[in-house]
């Protein structure tokens, strides 16, 4: 079985400060993990993605995120928030293959006051 | 840049009625999916598909759901006999084979089913 974990339902930050959304997650054997962002009445849209190789992966609009495999964590963070930044984010892990289920995390709410 | 699209974007149906959700998946994309998101909860799966038959499913897809690609570019999910409890959001989601650096779903816009 496999499961992720975002402890915060929202994170509130002020625009131009650093931000960091939490995600854990458990799974069978090597994780592929995913970060998704949902805007209010859109789908879900693909921020970043971890396979293999550097911990550290960069993605959209200046996010990135930091796989660690010993504590089973893969935060996304991004150096200077932006008002716009303010969505519902989601964590996925699936295992490793292409068509493999996407398992998600219950959401993080970020929002960003000026 | 391709995206999935989905119709419609809302649908009202009533209950013991059937519904069929449409997607056009990316064009050369070959593993499709559906997953749902109730009111305020988290993102759901429901089924995956590939070559033309269901790879996984999961338990909320009994025998009320049925997926099909009647097509190369349509990919459908039935609801035999609506529930109320089957008002959410449905999203479709492709990907491509995976031999590539893709690994990445991604979502249509998703179809809000309201069932009265």
């Amino acid at each position: 079985a496999q499961s992720v974990a975002q402890p915060e339902d929202q994170v509130n930050v002020a625009e131009g400060n650093p931000l960091t959304v939490k995600c854990t997650y458990s799974v069978s054997g090597n994780p592929y993990l995913f970060w998704y962002v949902q805007y209010p009445n859109r789908g879900l849209q693909f921020l970043l993605k971890y396979i293999t190789g550097d911990n550290l992966v960069k993605g959209s609009y200046g996010f990135e995120a930091e796989f660690n495999k010993s504590q089973t964590s893969f935060h996304l963070k991004k150096p200077s928030a932006l008002v716009s930044d303010s969505a519902l984010y989601f964590c996925a892990v699936s295992l490793t293959g292409g068509g493999n289920k996407l398992t998600f995390g219950t959401g993080t709410q970020l929002k960003v006051e000026l | 840049e391709p995206e999935v699209t989905q119709t419609p974007s809302h649908q009202v149906t009533q209950m013991g009625q059937e519904v069929i959700l449409r997607c056009v998946p990316i064009s050369n994309h070959l593993y499709f999916y559906w997953y749902r998101q109730i009111l305020g909860q988290k993102v759901e799966f429901l089924v995956s598909f590939y070559n033309n038959e269901i790879s996984e499913k999961s338990e909320i897809f009994d025998d009320q759901f049925s997926v099909e690609r009647p097509d190369g570019s349509n990919f459908t999910l039935k609801i035999r006999s609506t529930k109320l409890e089957d008002s959410a959001m449905y999203f479709c989601a492709s990907s491509d084979r995976g031999y590539t650096s893709s690994y990445e779903q991604y979502f249509g816009p998703g179809t809000r089913l309201t069932v009265t």
